[in-house]
């Protein structure tokens, strides 16, 4: 069963607004990691954050876990053109840190 | 380019034939990975090689057989696949530690068409 679910499924925002993406999981995690997707290419590693951890920040991008709701949230602040792609939250799970389970990903699409 | 090297790019095969896929990681970790992405659909994991476990994903059907030679190379072989199983298949790797520290490197993706 899926693991991840992400929140809202596609969203479309002005540029300099900040977008905000959800994700949900079920079962008890090591970690939880958001990647990135430009269409049709390889997913690169945005940020990590642990499950003992409750905010973490990388330049623009703001993550924040609550384990007790089993959730996590993107945050980037200042959008540009660039951001433009596919973003998905996975979870390492507890149980064994080599299934790295993947959600169905929200499509984010920046308007000039 | 990642470090992860994926090849072939594109791949167009039909119902009967036997090809494979292949990735090779110059990052020096010690596990890889392939994940299957439909359209429309969450990726899949399909396969794990680490110094720890090798993880299969039981749903997977058996005309997907994973080979890993040594800890830099993934294959992929397929054989009498179909139609669905037209994707995009990726290979990952990671440096397995500590455990919470297990971050992927993507390779490009392979594109599977199968006719």
């Amino acid at each position: 069963s899926q693991q991840g679910e992400e929140d809202p499924q596609a969203l479309s925002i002005q540029e300099g607004e900040n977008a905000t993406m959800n994700c949900s999981y079920k079962t008890s995690i090591n970690n939880l990691q958001w990647y990135r997707q430009n269409s049709g290419r390889g997913l690169v590693h945005l940020i990590l954050i642990r499950s003992n951890e409750r905010e973490k920040h990388s330049g623009r991008l703001r993550v924040t876990l609550d384990t007790s709701k089993k959730s996590s949230s993107l945050l980037i602040t200042a959008s540009r053109a660039a951001d433009t792609a596919s973003y998905f939250c996975a979870t390492a799970l507890y149980s064994s840190a080599s299934k790295i389970i993947f959600g169905s990903g929200t499509r984010l699409s920046i308007r000039p | 380019e990642t470090g992860v090297t994926q090849t072939p790019r594109h791949l167009v095969m039909g119902m009967t034939n036997k090809k494979s896929l292949k990735c090779e990681q110059h990052l020096g970790h010690n596990a890889m990975y392939w994940y299957k992405q439909s359209a429309k659909k969450p990726l899949e994991l399909m396969f794990v090689y680490s110094l720890e476990e090798r993880v299969e994903n039981n749903s997977v059907p058996s005309r997907f057989s994973p080979e890993c030679p040594n800890s830099s190379h993934l294959f992929l072989h397929l054989h009498t696949l179909q139609p669905e199983d037209s994707a995009l298949y990726l290979c990952a790797s990671s440096s397995q530690g500590a455990k919470g520290a297990n971050v992927l490197t993507f390779g490009a993706g392979s594109r599977l068409t199968v006719l």
